[in-house]
């Protein structure tokens, strides 16, 4: 069966301080990756997505992710982060021919002005 | 353009009642999903309905039943409350069912008491 792994649960930062947050899966087929955000009160966001190509993606607001095939990880990058982006992020994989994404368990983040 | 409208936004039931709860897709979106997301948790996969047919169902019991209309909004159906099933319901919809990206709305929140 798949699933997603996170390893952080709550990270804190000050702003300006760099992101990384770990999302491995378990699927030996081919994948689709997401990455989402969900900011406090608001929904899920798509963050960035990678379905093939390029293995480094670029998403909005600054975040970038790297699929590393070999690892099963693709994970979630910001060089500096800012107050604003303190919220929920959950990585999802969805199997190539699949319609289910399978959500980790989410990484809280929180920036310290 | 409105994005997903979930309805109502929130709600107080007791053990053995039964709840529906309400989608409205993206306009020109053919798929809509529904999540269960409990606090602390992830998202987790319930159902799929793509042009009024189920196209996948998560692991869920057969308490939980939906359906797709014609004019591709969707009820989900809980009947014989428990309290475990206090969460965010989340409903997603996408242009089909194997395309990646899901649109969320802002779900539907329930409490059983």
């Amino acid at each position: 069966a798949q699933s997603v792994s996170q390893h952080n649960h709550h990270v804190i930062l000050s702003e300006a301080a760099s992101l990384e947050l770990g999302c491995n899966y378990s699927y030996g087929g081919t994948v689709n990756l997401f990455w989402y955000v969900q900011y406090p009160g608001q929904h899920l966001q798509l963050l960035l997505k990678y379905f093939s190509g390029d293995p480094l993606v670029k998403g909005i607001k600054g975040f970038e992710a790297e699929f590393i095939k070999s690892k099963f990880s693709f994970n979630l990058r910001k060089p500096s982060v800012q107050w604003s982006d303190t919220a929920e992020y959950f990585c999802a994989v969805k199997a190539n021919q699949g319609g289910k994404l399978i959500f980790g368990q989410g990484t809280e983040l929180s920036v310290k002005p | 353009d409105a994005g997903v409208t979930q309805s109502p936004t929130h709600l107080i039931k007791t053990r053995g009642q039964q709840v529906t709860l309400r989608c409205s897709p993206i306009s020109g979106h053919k798929s809509v999903s529904w999540y269960q997301q409990v606090l602390g948790q992830g998202p987790q996969f319930i159902f799929q309905y793509y042009e009024k047919e189920e196209r996948g169902r998560g692991n869920f019991p057969d308490r939980f039943s939906a359906r797709q209309f014609p004019n591709y909004s969707s009820e989900l159906n809980v009947n014989a409350l428990l309290l475990g099933d206090s969460a965010l319901y989340l409903c997603a919809s996408s242009t089909g069912t194997k395309t990646g990206e899901l649109f969320f709305g802002e779900g539907s929140r329930l409490t059983v008491l």
